[in-house]
């Protein structure tokens, strides 16, 4: 299917623990994100990337790891899970080269992430 | 220091009634504003954006204003339907790679 996918969809881990969250789109959109949702604070950027092996830090990068060695993929690893980390975590990508561009970006379904 | 802020955390309106959500910016280099809608258990959907070049722009059932002046959007949704119940989100685009999300307005419109 094309779009954006993430998985898992739901993970609950413990504390200390190293979690990785999937993302793949199958538009070879140039830009991909890294979002987590809270209560009260909206959508919080934590790393973003704007091609392949060039990655850069958000808003909120502490604690968190990125890689794109391919266009499609967009690995989020938490190397040491925390109590704050407990979030719902979207991935999502946009390609403000293209022509029809509007600005939109495209988000995956969420990854709701439990670190107990 | 939240660049992009929705003022309103919830909004109940009658169906067939006019929703009118709003945003405040800071950032005066803001290129794109866009609206997305966002069920539980989903990612946000895109509604509708907006240039900062315009003042205006509509999609069936969805008009979003843009004063720039104020650093002010407002989303209008004509007539408001039971579907519509979600959160909005509010966001900006800098530099092409940066989006600034408001904190999301829940509106519920009520049959």
């Amino acid at each position: 299917d094309a779009g954006i996918t993430q998985s898992p969809r739901y993970k609950i881990t413990e504390t200390g623990r190293q979690v990785t969250l999937m993302c793949h789109q199958t538009w070879s959109h140039s830009y991909m994100f890294w979002y987590r949702q809270d209560l009260g604070h909206g959508l919080r950027l934590i790393y973003y990337s704007a091609a392949a092996d060039i990655t850069d830090k958000g808003e909120v990068p502490d604690g968190y790891v990125v890689s794109r060695s391919k266009t499609e993929n967009f690995p989020l690893t938490l190397e040491s899970a925390t109590r704050s980390q407990t979030s719902v975590y979207f991935c999502a990508s946009s390609d403000p080269g293209l022509a029809s561009d509007t600005g939109e970006l495209f988000f995956g379904e969420g990854s709701r992430l439990t670190v107990l | 220091d939240q660049q992009v802020k929705q003022n309103s955390p919830s909004l109940s309106v009658q169906e067939g009634r006019i929703s009118i959500l709003n945003c405040d910016y800071t950032n005066s280099m803001f290129d794109y504003f866009l609206w997305y809608k966002k069920y539980p258990a989903e990612g946000p959907t895109f509604l509708i954006s907006i240039s900062s070049i315009k003042d205006k722009n509509e999609d069936g059932r969805f008009t979003v204003f843009l004063n720039k002046s104020a650093k002010h959007l407002s989303l209008h949704i004509v007539p408001s339907q039971p579907g519509d119940s979600a959160v909005y989100f509010c966001a900006a685009r800098y530099n092409f790679n940066k989006f600034y999300f408001g904190s999301g307005t829940k509106l519920n419109v009520k049959p």
